[in-house]
């Protein structure tokens, strides 16, 4: 079964750091980019980060460029956000998500079901 | 960074067609996708590329694009069908920037 599982998530306080994993199975891993996309409680969703197979290229959102880094370890089959300075609008659910692409077209076509941060003193 | 707009709130009657919208410039180089979420769940990709669904994703659901607007269309429209929907595409300004639309809630009457 293709699955991916987010962890890390919790309570932290503001300028705090807190580290997300997300564990896949059920796929090949290192074929795929790999991508963080966040929602606010009672908001849309929020594009955070993408890595590609390889680490060869990485993008962030601007709200977090600075402050957050994605990486992976292939051999792990895991993706990874290291969150610093985290403010009070980084609270929410984080989901990992796997990216299919054409020439023309990308999706995410697989998700996890999320962890939860909260950014709260 | 480009942006993706969709209408807030759009209603169908039950077994009616209702039509989506998403604009922005990235989607006159990019299809769009798009994202099925019901409260307390995951996002549920529906369409991508051209019009492609994945597997299990009922055939009432078509995609369109013209210009710089995609459009997500259900024809007969199901109870089930009442979620929030997101559409996505690629950047147009960077290699490994995405970005998704405010969403759109449906509602079937």
């Amino acid at each position: 079964e293709v699955q991916l599982v987010e962890s890390g998530g919790g309570l932290v306080q503001p300028g705090r750091s807190l580290r997300l994993s997300c564990a896949a199975s059920g796929f090949t891993f290192d074929d795929y980019a790999m991508h963080w996309v966040r929602q606010a409680p009672g908001k849309g969703l929020e594009w955070v980060s993408g890595i590609s197979w390889n680490s060869g290229s990485i993008g962030y959102a601007d709200s977090v460029k600075g402050r957050f880094t994605i990486s992976r370890d292939n051999a792990k089959n895991s993706l990874y956000l290291q969150m610093n300075s985290l403010r009070a609008e980084d609270t929410a659910l984080y989901y990992c998500a796997k990216e299919l692409y054409s020439s023309s077209w990308y999706a995410f076509d697989i998700w996890g079901q999320g962890t939860m941060v909260t950014v709260s003193s | 960074s480009s942006e993706l707009t969709q209408d807030p709130a759009v209603s169908v009657a039950l077994g009616q067609t209702v039509r989506i919208t998403c604009q922005g410039d990235s989607l006159r180089s990019y299809y769009a996708s798009w994202y099925q979420q019901k409260p307390g769940q995951a996002p549920v990709l529906v369409i991508y590329g051209k019009n492609n669904r994945p597997s299990g994703i009922p055939d009432r659901f078509s995609g369109s694009s013209s210009g710089n607007t995609a459009s997500l269309t259900i024809t007969g429209a199901q109870a089930e069908d009442e979620a929030d929907y997101y559409c996505n595409s690629r950047d147009s300004s960077g290699n490994h920037l995405r970005v998704f639309g405010g969403g759109t809630k449906l509602t079937v009457l």
